[in-house]
């Protein structure tokens, strides 16, 4: 199995700042790489799909980038609905494995 | 609109089974598949596995091969997800996920289903 590893695994923030989660996978995925919310009590929310597109709905301020094995979700200006948990998911072979999830707090 | 409803949480002792429900609208329920992704509680997210509901063709995690079951019924636009032999981590959160067919990718999501296993 790909495994992925995300970092860091907890971050503070502030409303405003500019905030950066990375993930890794164990081996190349191309741009199979997918972005999901989770908010406590709820159900993953997919973000971002093949590395940089964005799922119909998401705010701009959502973005993706990197392939092969390295990537990145940025979020440009932290809204108070933005403080969750965030996964990153491999889609290019099964199983389609998750990272560890990065939890975003308020700072 | 779009979306899945899941069934209601369930209290299982050790070695019994479970059968998970998840109803399916707004959508054409042939034309994707439906995985299955369980959480622990505190823990991250784990695919369990993939049924298309066009053929019924199936796909699962190779950890819970022999345990796990998932079926559909077209004719009400519901997917099952079943697992036997349950032991205590089993307990998770059980959702269903529209899969749209490229790996495994995510649109739409259930709203989860509590599963304890507890004696």
């Amino acid at each position: 199995d790909i495994q992925m590893t995300q970092s860091p695994s907890s971050l503070s923030a502030s409303v405003g700042d500019r905030v950066t989660i990375t993930c890794r996978a164990s081996q190349s995925i191309s741009s199979y790489l997918n972005w999901y919310q989770q908010k406590p009590g709820k159900a993953p929310k997919l973000l971002i799909y093949a590395a940089s597109s964005l799922q119909s709905g998401v705010p701009s301020r959502f973005s993706g980038s990197g392939s092969g094995t390295d990537f990145t979700l940025t979020i440009s200006s932290l809204q108070p609905e933005d403080f969750a948990t965030y996964y990153c998911q491999q889609s290019y072979s099964t199983p389609g494995t998750f990272g560890q999830g990065t939890r975003l707090e308020i700072k | 609109q779009v979306q899945l409803v899941q069934s209601g949480a369930e209290v299982k002792k050790p070695g019994a089974s479970v059968k998970v429900s998840c109803k399916a609208s707004g959508y054409t329920f042939t034309s994707y598949g439906i995985s299955w992704v369980r959480q622990a509680p505190g823990q991250g997210l784990e695919w369990m596995g993939w049924i298309s509901a066009y053929n019924g063709n199936t796909n699962y995690a190779q950890k819970l091969q022999g345990r796990v079951t998932m079926t559909t019924d077209t004719s009400t636009s519901t997917a099952y997800m079943e697992l036997r032999s349950l032991r205590s981590d089993d307990t998770a959160v059980y959702y269903c996920a529209r899969d749209l067919g490229v790996g495994e990718l995510f649109d739409i999501w259930g709203q989860g289903t509590m599963v304890t296993v507890s004696s």
